[in-house]
């Protein structure tokens, strides 16, 4: 099993410009969590799916960000416009749905926006 | 508020040492707490996991207790050694299914020196 696999690694980008991060989840898990780390705030939700269908986007900052589960497998984060304070560490976690069950974590995509 | 707060903030040890990470919380309803561990440039793993009737557990080298009455957690380090060098992290889970938060703590950033 590779585990959650991120790509990007890292990403520079321009101010305005789209950004779109990716994310492979672990073959059987049906829960999916995209979260972003900075050094003040620590790991904040963005959003959850579950079962491809998003149960809880209160943690996406505005409109520029959007996430989609285009299958079971598979997700991406975009971000469109970008800013410099989108700037952070974005990880993308999965588990299997249960109360007890861990996330297993990706690498993250470390996002500077200049 | 559902709030998560550890200390301390930053630990310095020397290798072969004990160390010990404060963990209270203040989150309801309670469900679980967790521990991860977070090395730099990886995304975090999970170390522990704890309900509320548990009050202790271990998993190697780590042992986590739990005080649900307090509302209080604590890793223990035992041996401590390089490769222990990392920021760990605590989790508070409140609720249940899709209903389910999880809380973040800030970590403490733990270093080992020979």
């Amino acid at each position: 099993d590779a585990g959650v696999i991120q790509s990007p690694r890292h990403e520079v980008t321009e101010m305005g410009q789209e950004v779109t991060l990716r994310c492979k989840l672990i073959s059987g898990h049906n829960s999916l969590f995209w979260y972003r780390q900075t050094m003040m705030r620590g790991l904040e939700l963005l959003i959850y799916f579950n079962n491809n269908v998003p149960i809880d986007d209160s943690g996406m900052p505005e409109d520029r960000f959007s996430a989609k589960m285009p299958n079971a497998s598979f997700s991406t984060l975009k971000i469109q416009p970008s800013e410099p304070r989108d700037s952070a560490v974005y990880f993308c976690a999965s588990s299997v749905t249960g109360n007890n069950s861990p996330l297993h974590f990706g690498n993250g995509t470390r996002l500077t926006v200049t | 508020k559902n709030q998560v707060e550890q200390s301390p903030q930053s630990l310095i040890i020397l290798e072969g040492k004990n160390c010990t990470l404060q963990c209270n919380y203040t989150v309801s309803p309670f469900s679980n707490l967790r521990w991860y561990k977070q090395d730099t440039g990886r995304g975090p793993v999970s170390l522990t996991i704890m309900t509320f009737s548990e009050n202790t557990k271990s998993n190697g080298r780590y042992t986590a207790t739990l005080d649900a009455d307090t509302k209080q957690s604590s890793l223990h380090i035992t041996a401590s050694q390089l490769s222990d060098s990392a920021s760990y992290i605590c989790v508070v889970s409140a609720g249940a299914g899709n209903n389910r938060k999880l809380i973040w703590g800030l970590g403490t950033s733990l270093a080992v020196n020979p």
